[in-house]
């Protein structure tokens, strides 16, 4: 089945490294959508791309940066980590044309601890 | 901009009670509107979107929601809840298809047995 996965799912890490975090996605869409999650504020958008030369900053986008290698993988790197990045990281993408309306459609999230 | 505001972080409803989840939105043009449900250790998926045409929009397991422009309203609705529908319901809004669609803060549904 047509998929969007995230790599890894899980990971613990310590203030100050550097971390990446990898998304592929087999659907064929050329969006692709970087968000956090925190409990009580729903998700944020941290950076877009609506094509491979096109990245956009999201609202929270600060201490963030994000590479699209292809139009199928978007990774998100957190350049020195803090406690404050502890949170669900989601991956998404939709796909671009007359009557799609942006339907996005999610990964399965990586959960990030900062120490 | 767009803005979207959910009533209700928690809800808790008995197992073959109504669902009721609360969204009201905020839009400078005519929006389209989505909900998605997330279940524990999941991410999230689509259960309706709102578009164009028809306001009542029926979605999958059973729920629907009623596009209502005079209240702003994108209520979602199921008549009988089931245990299998407890999870976290995210309301969202966009304006075009050539921007990014902002969500809400979720409301998390409990059915109790």
């Amino acid at each position: 089945d047509a998929d969007v996965t995230q790599t890894p799912r899980n990971r613990i890490t310590k203030t100050g490294k550097r971390i990446m975090l990898e998304c592929s996605q087999t659907k064929g869409h050329d969006r692709m959508y970087w968000y956090r999650q925190d409990p009580g504020l729903g998700l944020r958008l941290i950076y877009y791309s609506f094509d491979v030369k096109d990245i956009n900053k999201g609202e929270i986008s600060d201490g963030y940066s994000v590479s699209r290698q292809a139009q199928a993988k978007f990774s998100l790197s957190l350049e020195s980590a803090i406690p404050n990045q502890t949170a669900l990281y989601f991956c998404a993408t939709s796909l671009s044309g007359q009557k799609r309306y942006n339907e996005q459609f999610f990964g399965p999230g990586t959960r990030l601890t900062v120490l | 901009a767009q803005s979207v505001t959910q009533l209700g972080s928690h809800v808790s409803v008995s197992e073959g009670a109504l669902v009721l989840l609360r969204c009201n939105y905020s839009s400078s043009v005519p929006p389209y509107l989505f909900w998605y449900v997330q279940y524990p250790n999941q991410g999230l998926q689509l259960l309706l979107k709102y578009t164009t045409g028809a306001t009542l929009v029926k979605g999958i397991n059973g729920f629907e929601a009623e596009f209502k422009k005079s209240e702003t309203s994108f209520h979602l609705t199921k008549p009988s809840a089931h245990m299998s529908n407890a999870a976290e319901y995210f309301c969202a809004v966009g304006l075009t298809s050539y921007q990014k669609v902002t969500f809400g803060t979720g409301t998390k549904l409990q059915v109790i047995p």
